[in-house]
């Protein structure tokens, strides 16, 4: 059972590059989420969606856009990289009711990206 | 949501048990008590959630005290593999929430360090 996973686990970046981060999971989670963590701090929300076509702002969303066109992938983009965006992204998911032995959210093990 | 309030460190010898507080006083009375964990680098852990009962499962007891103002994890025989971030979480239930997406923010936790 593989849960949530991230591609790519690295990155090194160019500043003005872009990238895409997929993130995938396989329990068929109705949300999910995208959290950057930067070194000594908790994750903070970039953007979520919460079905299939529908995504919404985090507190953090600014440099980023996201899409989920398939309900098991929620894709993370950066346009043009700055080194602000140098943090470790992670990738979550949560069904969309409580029940069953199973609650709140699966995370994925983390994308670590640097921006030089 | 409602504010937590956690230590930022703690220390527990191995195979005692560790207690980590949290205080959430402007909790209201449809929100949950979640705690996850954050061992180096890697995603987040569910570990267990409550309303106002305490909570025990395989990997912790969760004491919620009777005005729900604060509570305590507990990990009942600590062993080296469980030092890692703890954060304590006051959030809507999904099942309530489920427009929103029942977004979880993360604080800065506190730093658990099982020591032999």
């Amino acid at each position: 059972n593989a849960g949530v996973t991230q591609t790519p686990k690295f990155r090194v970046l160019k500043t003005g590059q872009s990238m895409t981060l997929l993130c995938a999971q396989d329990m068929n989670h109705e949300y999910m989420y995208w959290y950057r963590q930067d070194p000594g701090m908790g994750l903070r929300l970039i953007h979520y969606s919460v079905g299939e076509g529908t995504t919404a702002k985090g507190e953090v969303p600014d440099g980023y856009n996201v899409s989920r066109l398939k309900k098991q992938n929620f894709l993370l983009g950066l346009e043009s990289a700055a080194p602000s965006q140098t943090s470790v992204y992670f990738c979550a998911s949560s069904p969309l009711r409580t029940g069953g032995p199973v609650y709140g959210y699966t995370f994925g093990s983390g994308t670590r990206l640097t921006v030089v | 949501d409602a504010k937590t309030t956690q230590p930022p460190s703690m220390d527990c010898a191995e195979g005692r048990a560790a207690n980590l507080p949290c205080n959430h006083s402007t909790i209201s009375g449809n929100e949950y008590v979640y705690w996850y964990r954050q061992i180096h680098s890697q995603g987040p852990q569910y570990i267990i959630h409550g309303l106002k009962n305490n909570e025990t499962n395989e990997m912790a007891s969760l004491i919620i005290t009777e005005d729900r103002k604060s509570s305590t994890l507990i990990l009942p025989h600590a062993t080296l593999r469980d030092t890692a971030v703890y954060y304590c979480i006051v959030r809507v239930n999904l099942r309530i929430a489920e427009t929103s997406g029942s977004r979880l923010t993360f604080g800065e936790g506190t730093q658990l360090t099982v020591n032999p």
